[in-house]
């Protein structure tokens, strides 16, 4: 494993459901990340968690709805979604020291909204 | 704000020759990182290279090595030797260096294919 597991793989969804994400990481790592990967568009970063602490919201509708319990898990709780938010979520994390390695990404959610 | 630059949206390589993937950025900062990353079609975003702005000498990682020119804001991907393993999308990211959260900036990435 590669260190940030992310569950479940697959998600299929309808319009009026209610379901979560979720992310786990073992790096020890101090700041957790979502993003949402689109066909054709760059990542899109929607949520900066650290140190537990939610630190960045880029402008997500409020169906998306981050928690993070403590410095290991993230989840990312889904209500009412669009077709349009049929994506790819990637969890990443992070240790931010006076240097920066980059990220480590779990595998992703790929999901679908009929 | 800063922006990372992809222009290729597909390339090509056969097995065992070398290419090299462009990425421009645009900030106004000194002092950053920038990553290459790969996602083979496992999904998973695997980190390649990095490069710390400070540093002129080009980091290099076995097959994989970079072209870092600060002054044109280039950061170009070399894949020598390539290998079927090679192909996947491969996607350039920027972080400024100050700040404690770890925000990085992707390109749109390049869809590499390895021909055998």
């Amino acid at each position: 494993e590669t260190g940030v597991t992310q569950t479940p793989r697959h998600l299929v969804m309808g319009m009026t459901n209610k379901k979560s994400l979720k992310c786990e990481q073992h790096l020890g790592h101090n700041a957790m990340y979502w993003y949402k990967q689109s066909a054709k568009k760059p990542l899109e970063l929607m949520f900066v968690y650290s140190l537990e602490e939610r630190v960045e919201n880029n402008s997500v509708p409020s169906r998306f709805s981050p928690e993070c319990p403590n410095s290991s898990h993230l989840f990312l709780h889904l209500h009412t979604l669009q077709p349009e938010d049929s994506a790819l979520y990637l969890c990443a994390s992070s240790q931010d020291r006076t240097r920066f390695y980059g990220y480590t990404f779990g595998s992703g959610t790929r999901l679908t909204v009929v | 704000a800063q922006t990372v630059t992809q222009s290729q949206p597909e390339m090509s390589v056969q097995e065992a020759e070398t290419v090299t993937l462009s990425c421009t950025y645009d900030t106004s900062e000194s002092d950053y990182y920038l990553f290459w990353y790969k996602q083979p079609p496992s999904r998973q975003m695997i980190l390649v290279i990095r490069q710390e702005a400070y540093k002129q000498q080009n980091a290099t990682e076995n097959r994989f090595s970079v072209n870092f020119q600060k002054a044109a804001k280039s950061f170009s991907l070399k894949i020598s030797d390539s290998q079927l393993g090679d192909a996947a999308m491969y996607f350039c990211a920027y972080r400024y260096y100050g700040g404690s959260q770890g925000n990085l900036i992707f390109g749109k990435g390049t869809k590499l294919s390895v021909k055998p």
